[in-house]
């Protein structure tokens, strides 16, 4: 089957500290991946994408690479901000009838100043 | 500006009523879905839609219905409420290739007691 799964959270770190949240999958079929992004009381905005192997999505500061080998989409950042406070879902996007994304459980990231 | 729009926003329902939460969007996607999100349990698919008159079940369909008459809106219903239900629900649509993740509404928060 399809899953995703990602670091538990909570994760709390310091400003300008360097941001990893793992994240690796299973899937049938070669998968499109995503990371979005849920701001409080807000819904879920596309952070950044990747469709193919190596390739590498990268939006306001953040990063991740697919690698196929590993199965694995990590997200990183080099220098986090208070502004970056929200909750980080992977995803994966397999054609099945229909196109679907598949969650992972999502991260609360909290940044302190 | 463009988007999903979901009405409405709140709702506290009485065991046993029944509602209807309507999802538009004026991207001229062709698929639809609904989502509940619950606490460390990430995002679940309830329903989606493949195309206008078209709708089929996802992981966590009980308790639902839905309609899809216009490509636009995508109604989902709860015929008789539970405290089961209650969640955050999302809609979302995307255009039919995998290559582009989906477009989030910005929720429905309903409480059944």
């Amino acid at each position: 089957g399809n899953s995703v799964t990602q670091m538990e959270g909570p994760v709390t770190l310091s400003e300008e500290a360097f941001l990893t949240i793992n994240c690796t999958y299973t899937a049938t079929g070669y998968p499109s991946l995503f990371w979005y992004v849920q701001y409080p009381g807000e819904g879920l905005q596309l952070l950044l994408k990747a469709t193919k192997a190596d390739d590498k999505g990268s939006n306001k500061g953040f990063e991740a690479t697919y690698r196929k080998e590993t199965t694995s989409f990590h997200l990183e950042k080099g220098s986090v901000q208070v502004s970056d406070s929200a909750v980080y879902f992977c995803a994966l996007s397999v054609y099945q009838g229909a196109q679907k994304l598949v969650f992972g459980q999502g991260t609360r990231l909290t940044i302190n100043p | 500006n463009a988007g999903v729009t979901q009405t409405p926003k709140f709702r506290v329902l009485k065991t046993g009523q029944s509602m209807t939460l309507l999802c538009a969007q004026d991207m001229n996607h062709e698929y639809m879905y609904w989502y509940r999100q619950d606490p460390g349990m990430g995002l679940r698919l309830i329903h989606y839609s493949v195309g206008e008159g078209t709708t089929a079940k996802g992981e966590v369909p009980d308790g639902y219905n839905v309609s899809r008459l216009k490509k636009q809106n995508f109604l989902l219903g709860l015929e008789s409420a539970a405290p089961s239900q209650t969640s955050v629900y999302f809609c979302a649509s995307s255009y039919r290739d995998r290559y582009y993740g989906y477009t989030f509404g910005s929720g429905t928060r309903l409480t059944v007691v």
